[in-house]
């Protein structure tokens, strides 16, 4: 069943802005992953982030989880035009092969 | 490397026809899976292999078949197409099976069933 669901609207700012989106699942996750999807192509992996930290960095993304919410968020910071995509969270919990997708969120970068 | 490769990118049936999707990756992943995706519902997951000649359901499985024969290919068939299954289709792998790690996905099929 569905785990990740991303706060559903729409992001649309201007290049150099921030981004944030949000996640929240329902139950007790092993992992949490974000992946970058550009029109017409498939996922593209971001950052994973394991049940037991709740910060991590790469590059201009930051991503957090807070287990006691069941929920997760992506910063983007100094967007650029080409960061125009859908992002999507995925949960995998403990003990199952499978990787749960939300329904994403589109951002679009203005430059 | 080629990564996940899908064929085809675009196909077009009619009601009742099957077909194969196929996928190949070159990375020796143990985990392949096949996910659709559909307007508004995300991503959902068809089956899934944890390696060779182990296959498992997901959440949509009804009206597909999968089978793994080889750790490189993990075809999907449609034994009876519908209008429902009209969706663009994903292949993913990853190498670990028992925790799942970062996947790679192919470019996708889009399928359109009239």
């Amino acid at each position: 069943s569905q785990q990740g669901e991303e706060d559903p609207q729409a992001l649309s700012i201007q290049e150099g802005e921030n981004a944030t989106m949000n996640c929240s699942y329902k139950t007790s996750i092993n992992n949490l992953q974000w992946y970058r999807q550009n029109s017409g192509r498939g996922l593209v992996h971001l950052i994973l982030i394991r049940s037991n930290e709740r910060e991590k960095h790469s590059g201009r993304l930051r991503v957090t989880l807070d287990t006691s919410k069941k929920s997760s968020s992506l910063l983007i910071t100094a967007s650029r035009a080409a960061d125009t995509a859908s992002y999507f969270c995925a949960t995998n919990s403990y003990g199952n092969n499978r990787l749960a997708f939300g329904k994403g969120n589109q951002v679009v970068v203005i430059p | 490397n080629a990564g996940v490769t899908q064929t085809p990118k675009f196909q077009v049936l009619k009601t009742g026809q099957s077909m194969t999707l196929q996928c190949a990756q070159d990375m020796n992943h143990e985990y392949m899976s096949w996910y659709r995706q559909d307007p508004g519902m995300g991503l959902r997951l068809i089956h899934y292999s944890v390696g060779a000649g182990i296959t498992d359901q997901g959440e949509v499985p009804n009206g597909y078949n999968v089978s793994r024969s080889t750790t490189e290919d993990f075809p999907l068939r449609l034994l009876s197409a519908a209008p429902s299954q009209t969706s663009v289709y994903f292949c993913a792998s990853s190498q670990r099976p028992k925790e799942v790690s970062p996947l790679h996905f192919g470019n996708g099929t889009r399928l359109t069933v009239t």
